[in-house]
């Protein structure tokens, strides 16, 4: 079955240091990867996306994604995190069905919390 | 550029009474468009999506219906709302040769 998977609920970080938001991904053919990021109450703002080419594809606000293939990961990456980026971020891949159709499928989310 | 717009975007609503969710896009033609609900501020679930004016696909059986009656409106009805219909519904369009989905703000409903 196409599926995305964030293993990670929450994750919580110091302000000013590196972080990580988990993203494994399972479809069946060449993958087309999405990020978005969700603040309280708000709709869902487009980051970034992986389609093809460099595995590491930069962003907006500073983010960034490495897709790897035989993990068949698309973690999201920011060197230095800030208290504004705390927020709700979702993973995303678009899974291909017979006769043409294709949609995105969505991770369950993972909470980001960036500590002063 | 491209904008979406997104209304009400909170309503309250009795058990057994209508809604209707509109949705409109702006300086694209033709796009994908598609209606999203976010429970418990969390996952999403597709239920509806659209590739032209009249055309409506349904991905859950469900309560709720949607319409496309102009090129860029897209609304989301039902004829009586129940309790388990309360969420955050999202609409979102995609350019006809585009890859990425890009959402408006957001419906707040409840219904009580």
């Amino acid at each position: 079955a196409q599926s995305v998977a964030q293993p990670e609920d929450q994750v919580n970080v110091a302000e000013g240091n590196p972080l990580t938001v988990k993203c494994t991904y399972s479809v069946s053919g060449n993958p087309y990867l999405f990020w978005y990021v969700q603040y309280p109450n708000r709709g869902l703002q487009f980051l970034l996306k992986y389609i093809t080419g460099d595995n590491l594809v930069k962003g907006s606000y500073g983010f960034e994604a490495e897709f790897n293939k035989s993990q068949t990961s698309f973690h999201l990456k920011k060197p230095s995190a800030l208290v504004s980026d705390s927020a709700l971020y979702f993973c995303a891949v678009r899974a291909s069905f017979s006769g043409g159709y294709n949609k995105l499928i969505f991770g369950a989310g993972t909470r980001l919390a960036v500590h002063p | 550029s491209q904008t979406i717009h997104q209304w009400p975007a909170t309503l309250v609503q009795p058990v057994g009474s209508p809604l209707s969710l509109e949705c409109t896009v702006e300086g694209t033609s033709n796009p994908n468009l598609y209606w999203y609900r976010q429970a418990a501020g969390r996952g999403l679930q597709l239920l509806f999506y659209s590739v032209g004016i009249g055309q409506i696909s349904s991905e859950v059986p469900q309560n709720l219906s949607a319409s496309r009656p102009q090129d860029r409106q897209f609304i989301l009805s039902s004829k009586k709302l129940l309790l388990s219909d309360s969420g955050f519904y999202l609409c979102a369009w995609r350019d006809r040769g585009g890859n990425t989905i890009y959402f408006g703000e957001g419906s707040w409903l409840t219904v009580v």
